[in-house]
């Protein structure tokens, strides 16, 4: 079974632009994570998408948003980008909701802001 | 909102000995799950153990194991007869009712030759 695919693997953008991030979940997982990954504030929640509604939701400005296709494909973005949002963007499937399922996770998306 | 703990910011390790990383938790929450993830330089997040609220027994996966001590909510991850390839950021991570995965700041570990 194929694991979680992210894409691009890396990107560098300058201030202000913006930028879609996207997540391919494990086959058969339904919900869908994104989470910021910094240096300074470690890795913080950002969003949580199953059957294509948004569940839940971390403690990020409107500029961050999300959505999620019918095939489960979660795509996120982020507009007027800052020098702080330079990141490692980790996704990450389950199959169901609830504190019992693991999460898996791909390998990230690694943003720098210029 | 939960709260996780992990003091130890980095650790060394001999080769074929074992290290325990130490993870406390913070919740009101009664059902929760409880997570180790290893993350190597490479960045990705690899789920290791898992251990439910209400699991009477530790968890085991292979050579890892967690010290699940409810009343002092303690998850800690012990990892046996370790090897160079566990180099690695370990994370303690909880899911609680708002199924928000929350995660400490993380312990380095290096293993020694």
């Amino acid at each position: 079974k194929a694991g979680v695919t992210q894409t691009p693997r890396y990107l560098i953008k300058t201030r202000g632009q913006q930028v879609t991030l996207s997540c391919s979940p494990i086959s058969g997982h339904r919900s869908v994570s994104w989470y910021q990954q910094t240096p300074g504030q470690g890795l913080q929640f950002l969003f949580e998408y199953f059957s294509e509604t948004q569940r839940n939701k971390g403690n990020f400005p409107g500029r961050f948003s999300g959505r999620q296709f019918s095939n489960s494909r979660s795509e996120m973005n982020v507009s007027t980008l800052e020098l702080g949002d330079s990141a490692l963007y980790l996704c990450a499937s389950s199959s169901n909701l609830g504190s019992y399922n693991e999460q898996f996770f791909g390998p990230g998306t690694r943003l720098t802001v210029l | 909102a939960q709260k996780i703990t992990q003091t130890q910011p980095g650790m060394f390790v001999q080769e074929k000995e074992a290290v325990t990383l130490d993870c406390t938790y913070d919740t009101s929450d009664q059902s929760y799950g409880l997570f180790w993830y290893k993350q190597p330089s490479s960045g990705e997040m690899i789920f290791l153990i898992y251990q439910g609220s209400y699991d009477e027994q530790n968890a085991t996966e292979g050579r890892y194991s967690l010290n699940f001590q409810k009343a002092r909510k303690s998850a800690n991850l012990v990892i046996s007869a370790s090897q160079l390839g566990d180099s690695a950021m370990y994370f303690c991570a909880m899911r609680g009712n708002d199924y928000k995965l929350s995660f400490g700041a993380g312990t380095t570990v290096t293993v020694r030759a």
